[in-house]
Order: structure tokens, then C-alpha cells, then sequence
């Protein structure tokens, strides 16, 4: 079966720019999650929608947000970019939300310059 | 708050050495444990995960990790490490009830041939 698919694989964007992430789940796999990935940070959970609806936040700001629909696609927006947000963008879905574990996409490498 | 520590975060083996990788969380409640490995250049995947029962769980590729609860440890464990088993090894915890799931930082093993 098709793994969990993220879009685009790379970007660049100028500081100030607004962006636009997109995660397509294993079918059948209802609960999606976004981390960001750092060098310095490890992996920092971003937010988890499940059924369309957002579960779990993270500690990033407004300027971070996202959504899912109907049929299970996720987007992540990260508006006003700045330098900082550069990292490896991780989408991540599992069938539930107990216990099963994540499948992970390749991730969407973002550079903000 | 939950938390996750790996205690190394550099790990250099021979072949055939045996692996102990360590893995600490902080959580009030009941948890799902996890670990993940990132082979050079491939997305994350899950390597175990502890849900309920035996405290022992068996993954893939002879690795095997045992939660004890007094201790909150979920250590990862292999007799015998091959050269292929070099890549970055991350320990992850969920709050059961639909919790967010955390990373610890990760620790990277090189194995020398």
C-alpha cells in the first residue's frame, strides 16, 4: 500500500512569506500528525487532527496552523516565515489514536532565507 | 508535562557488540511507548512499541525493548549489532487517552565494521 505521501519535498521561501504543506495519510489511517525537525531540537510535535478535528497542539505560535479533511489529507500553513522556521517538516499518520504507531512520510525541507 | 531523555547521544559499536540504548520518560499517567529508527538517507520507521501486557516487546531486525514502569524506562536492546544497524534511534512516549506523542532527542549509533 502507498506509504504517507508529503508535498513538496523541498521549498524555499524569502523571509515574511506565507507557505503551504501537504500530507496525504495511508488510506484507512484517520489520525495525522505534524512534527518539525531540527539538527538542534529533535523532533517538536506541531499539532494532531484526527477526523477533521485538532486534538493536540504543540508550543509554536499562531503564525504555525493546520487542518485536515474529509478524506483524511492534512495541510500545515506556516504564515509571516522566518529564519528560524527552516527544518525538515514531518507528516506522520497512524489508523488511531492508541497505541498503533506512527508511518512517516520523507518530509517537506523547508528553507526560509 | 511530558518528557522524554536519551541518555547518549552518540553511540559508537564494533560489530557484534551487544547495544543498550536508553530511554527515560516523564508522565503522570498510563503510557504507549515507542522507538523509531531513521536509517541514513530513509524516513523514520517504527522499530517497537509497547501498548499493554508483556513488558518485553520484540521488534524488527532482533531488537527487543523492556519497559519498567517503577522505573519509567523503556530501554532498547540488541545481543549483536551489525554494520547495517547504524542510524539514529529515537524513543517516543504517548499518554494514553489521546495524548500527544513526544520524542526524545535521539541518539545516533555508528556501527564499525
Amino acid at each position: 500500500k502507498a506509504g504517507v505521501t508529503q508535498t513538496p519535498r523541498y521549498l524555499i521561501k524569502t523571509r515574511g512569506q506565507q507557505v503551504t504543506l501537504s500530507c496525504s495519510p495511508i488510506s484507512g489511517h484517520r489520525s495525522v500528525s505534524w512534527y518539525q525537525q531540527t539538527p538542534g531540537q529533535g523532533l517538536q510535535f506541531l499539532f494532531e487532527y484526527f477526523s477533521e478535528t485538532q486534538r493536540n497542539k504543540g508550543n509554536f505560535p499562531g503564525r504555525f496552523s493546520g487542518r485536515q479533511f474529509s478524506n483524511s489529507r492534512s495541510e500545515m500553513n506556516v504564515s509571516t516565515l522566518e529564519l528560524g522556521d527552516s527544518a525538515l517538516y514531518l507528516c506522520a499518520s497512524s489508523r488511531d489514536t492508541e497505541g498503533y504507531g506512527y508511518t512517516f512520510g520523507s518530509g517537506t525541507r523547508l528553507t526560509v532565507v | 508535562a511530558q518528557s522524554v531523555s536519551q541518555h547518549n547521544h552518540h553511540v559508537i559499536l564494533s560489530e557484534a557488540a551487544s547495544l543498550e540504548l536508553g530511554c527515560n520518560y516523564s508522565y503522570g499517567g498510563t503510557v504507549n511507548l515507542f522507538w523509531y529508527v531513521q536509517y541514513p538517507g530513509q524516513h523514520l520507521q517504527l522499530l517497537l512499541k509497547y501498548f499493554s501486557g508483556d513488558p518485553l516487546v520484540k521488534g524488527i531486525k532482533g531488537f527487543e525493548a523492556e519497559f519498567i514502569k517503577s522505573k519509567f524506562s523503556f530501554n532498547l536492546r540488541k545481543p549483536s549489532v551489525q554494520w547495517s544497524d547504524t542510524a539514529e534511534y529515537f524513543c517516543a512516549v504517548m499518554g494514553t487517552g489521546g495524548f500527544k506523542t513526544i520524542f526524545g532527542a535521539g541518539t545516533r549509533l555508528f556501527v564499525k565494521a
